[in-house]
């Protein structure tokens, strides 16, 4: 099956930074998800972006699927921008093992 | 709309109890699943229902096994739990958009999960 591979693995930023997080595949792209998995461990849908670029405030992610990447792009980040980012590819969707941020006040 | 409601939230078992994780959600989704988390290891999938009827397994099923009960609930069953299944169990459901190919996830809150 598809391999996923997150990076980096950690990341802490002072509050206010920008930072961009990235998701490799081994394979063809499709219903390409990320997700934000909050302290207390809820994972939210963050975009579905199987390919192009798309906006949500601070936040953006950029997928080209010619060349099995995404980005996640967070601007200006927030304390409650912590926790674990994940990405996932396929129609069951398997995940990468995630980015974890800390984002500091 | 209450989402994919898990239960219990806590659970602690001795070596070769068997428990079963609940789920149900009332999207009206055609599509269930389980994922199991661990330190390191990012969510994989143990068990997946296509729709109501059908289960198949994902890239970690051993020593579970599922129950489409209708289209609303997909239980998980651990028959004699050890702990190399101590985790956080995450239950999920979707909706195929045939307009536009997209399977987007709606996840529970978990199950925490200890096995001594």
């Amino acid at each position: 099956g598809i391999q996923v591979e997150q990076s980096p693995p950690d990341l802490i930023l002072q509050e206010g930074a920008n930072s961009t997080l990235r998701c490799n595949f081994s394979d063809s792209v499709n219903n390409l998800q990320w997700f934000h998995q909050n302290p207390w461990g809820q994972l939210i849908n963050l975009f579905y972006i199987p390919s192009g670029t798309k906006q949500n405030g601070r936040l953006s992610a950029t997928t080209v699927a010619t060349e099995r990447y995404s980005l996640l792009y967070i601007s200006s980040s927030q304390t409650t921008d912590s926790g674990v980012y994940f990405c996932g590819s396929n129609y069951k969707l398997t995940f990468g093992k995630g980015t974890l941020l800390t984002v500091n006040p | 709309n209450a989402g994919v409601t898990q239960t219990p939230k806590f659970q602690v078992l001795k070596t070769g109890q068997s428990m079963t994780l609940q789920c149900a959600q009332d999207m009206n989704h055609n599509s269930m699943y389980w994922y199991r988390q661990d330190p390191g290891m990012g969510l994989r999938l143990i068990y997946y229902s296509a729709s109501e009827g059908t289960t198949d397994k994902g890239e970690v099923p051993n020593g579970y096994n599922v129950s489409r009960l209708n289209k609303r609930e997909f239980s998980l069953r651990l028959e004699s739990a050890a702990p190399s299944q101590t985790s956080v169990y995450f239950c999920a459901s979707s909706e195929f958009s045939l307009h536009s190919g997209a399977n987007v996830l709606t996840f529970g809150a978990g199950s925490r999960l200890t096995v001594l």
